[in-house]
Order: C-alpha cells, then sequence, then structure tokens
C-alpha cells in the first residue's frame, strides 16, 4: 500500500514568508508525528497527533510553529515568520495506534531553505 | 533526561567485514529502542526494534541488535557487510505511556561507508 507521502519535496522562501508543509499519513494510521531534521542530526520530535487533537506539542521550538490535523487524517505544519534557522527537513511518520505499538512509518520529508 | 547517544559519527568498514554500531540511551523507565536507516534521498526505514522479550532482536537486512539493561545500550551489528548498506543509521528510544507517548528520542546517528 501507499506509505507517508509528502508535500511539497522541496520549499525555498524569504526570511519572513510563511510555508506550510502536508503530511498524508498511510491509510487508517491514528497517530502523526512530525520530526525537524538539520544537517549532520538526528531527528527532533516537534509534535504528535492522536487522532484531530495534539497529544504532545512539547517539540514546537516557539509559537511561529503550529500544527492542524482537523480530520484526523491530512495534517498541515505551519510555520510563521520564517527564519534562517529554520531551514531543515521536516519529517512526518504516522503509526497505527499510539505509543503501544510505536512502530512510525516516515515519509520522505520536506526540505525547507530559507534564504 | 531522556538522551540517545551514538559515539562514532563516521565509520568505514570494508566489504563482507563485520560491524557494530553504537547506542546509549538514558530513559528512566523500560524503553522501547529502534534502528532506522536513512539512504541519500530516502526516508527512515526501520531496520529493528526491541518492546521486550528476547534482548537480542533480529531484523531486517540480515542486521541484529542486543539490549543491554545493565550498559544501558542497544548496539546493531552485522556479521558481514555489503556495499549496499552504506548509509545513515540512528538509534532511537521512544517513550512507553504516559503524555509523551508517541516521541522518539534520536541519537545524532553514524554514518556507514563500506569500501570495496
Amino acid at each position: 500500500g501507499a506509505g507517508v507521502s509528502q508535500t511539497p519535496s522541496n520549499k525555498v522562501t524569504e526570511k519572513g514568508k510563511y510555508v506550510e508543509l502536508r503530511c498524508d499519513p498511510i491509510s487508517g494510521h491514528t497517530a502523526l508525528y512530525w520530526y525537524r531534521q538539520s544537517l549532520g542530526q538526528g531527528p527532533e520530535f516537534l509534535i504528535y497527533f492522536q487522532g484531530t487533537g495534539a497529544a504532545d506539542d512539547s517539540g514546537l521550538p516557539n509559537d511561529r510553529f503550529f500544527a492542524v490535523r482537523p480530520e484526523g487524517s491530512v495534517s498541515t505544519l505551519k510555520i510563521q515568520r520564517t527564519e534562517r534557522g529554520d531551514s531543515a527537513v521536516y519529517l512526518c511518520a504516522s503509526s497505527r495506534q499510539g505509543p503501544g505499538s510505536n512502530e512510525q512509518f516516515f515519509g520522505p520529508g520536506t526540505r525547507l531553505t530559507v534564504l | 533526561a531522556q538522551s540517545v547517544t551514538q559515539p562514532d559519527i563516521h565509520i568505514t568498514v570494508s566489504e563482507g567485514a563485520s560491524l557494530e554500531l553504537r547506542c546509549n540511551y538514558s530513559y528512566g523507565a523500560t524503553p522501547y529502542l529502534f534502528w532506522y536507516v536513512q539512504s541519500p534521498g530516502q526516508g527512515l526505514q526501520l531496520l529493528l526494534k526491541y518492546f521486550s522479550g528476547d534482548t537480542l532482536v533480529q531484523g531486517i537486512k540480515g542486521f541484529e541488535a542486543e539490549f543491554k539493561r545493565s550498559q544501558s545500550s542497544f548496539n546493531l551489528r552485522k556479521p558481514s557487510v555489503h556495499w549496499s548498506d552504506a548509509a545513515e543509521y540512528f538509534c532511537a528510544v521512544g517513550a512507553v505511556s504516559g503524555n509523551q507517548g508517541g516521541k522518539l528520542i534520536f541519537g545524532q546517528g553514524t554514518e556507514l561507508s563500506v569500501k570495496p
């Protein structure tokens, strides 16, 4: 079946602009996660959704970052007033349930470059 | 604090040689442990996971890992490396339950190069 998909694959924007990154999880997966991977680093947790609600948003770096999952499927990560330090690969993952079966399937990522 | 340490940033091995990638974790409860592989331009792929039971777990592509609670380690091994194994390898710990459920904490990764 289809895996996790993310669009766009690449996004170049200017400092101060607003961007939206989209994630389509595997069908039937109720849990969805966003991570950020900077060059030479491991992925860093941002936010976790169980269904429509954000169960853990402790990884969001500041209030410029926001994510939604209004119908419990597709999720959008929104970044306001982008800064050069936001440049990274943003990864989305989904799993069948929450922590009990915690095997997460990752998408290919969106590479965000802020000029 | 929860953390994962992969002491080796870059390892080079000859094709056919054995491999061991080190991973140490700090976690306050029984962890779920994972190894993922990331090839250039590819997403993260799960190699293997440890939830409970037998401390030696087998994964895909001939990889295995051993959970050692006393050493807080979960090292990844392969008896004979193939050129196609060249990639970045990430160890991760997952929260078992509670309001941190679902969060994976990754190490910084080990880049594996394979010499012909």
